[in-house]
């Protein structure tokens, strides 16, 4: 079975600078695709950024961007000048290209974003 | 609509209550999914509905659990029996076809609170 780790479940960065949230998962497949959600206060999930496996090159949305190692199976979220909205609950997904499989989630990181 | 619809926003029940969760995914998307998030946890699959095949049920936690999805639209979440460790936040979500690479568009979530 596919699994999404979190390993840090707490982070803080200072307004404006730059802070890496880390994701690892194992799987057996070559072909997937993987995903950054935020989930504010709101608890609505929100997309951030989503890579499909079969791409090297590391998906940017504006100041967010991934560092994909393929190999090592790690999906790492930048976030680059780092806003007081930013601050949020950031989970890591991953989900098989087949349409139907459902997202298999981390256990999040809390991002708390200091003035 | 806009967006995915979840009510109530907020449920309290007392224990060996049944209650229902309703969902109301945005108009033409064919794929609608429930997760439940625990305090501290990820988000835990339940159960899958992909337009009129049968629903992967693989993830409900026991039978006191069941969905279903009326006219392809709107989604209905029972829980018999209530226990305190059901108590969480259950969250609804849909999306276009299987959702493969589109990723999903979720609720904002049905607290439930079983005292």
């Amino acid at each position: 079975a596919q699994t999404v780790t979190q390993s840090q479940p707490e982070m803080s960065v200072q307004e404006a600078e730059t802070v890496t949230l880390s994701c690892t998962y194992d799987t057996s497949e070559s072909d997937y695709y993987l995903f950054w959600y935020k989930q504010p206060p709101s608890r609505q999930m929100i997309l951030v950024i989503r890579q499909e496996a079969y791409k090297q090159q590391n998906a940017t949305e504006n100041r967010f961007s991934v560092n994909f190692q393929k190999a090592a199976k790690s999906f790492s979220l930048k976030i680059s000048d780092s806003q007081l909205g930013d601050a949020a609950m950031y989970f890591c997904a991953y989900r098989l290209p087949s349409g139907n499989t459902p997202l298999v989630f981390g256990k999040g990181t809390r991002l708390s974003v200091i003035a | 609509g806009a967006g995915v619809s979840q009510s109530p926003s907020n449920k309290v029940t007392e224990k060996g209550k049944d209650v229902e969760l309703r969902c109301d995914p945005i108009s033409g998307h064919t794929a609608l999914y429930w997760y439940r998030q625990s305090l501290g946890q990820g988000l835990e699959f339940l159960i899958y509905f992909q337009g009129n095949s049968a629903p992967d049920k693989s993830g409900l936690p026991s039978d006191r659990f069941s969905a279903e999805r009326t006219g392809g639209s709107v989604s209905t979440l029972t829980i018999q029996r209530t226990q305190q460790e059901d108590s969480a936040v259950y969250l609804c979500a849909s999306s276009l076809a299987g959702g493969t690479n589109y990723g999903y568009t979720f609720g904002s979530g049905t607290r439930l609170t079983v005292v």
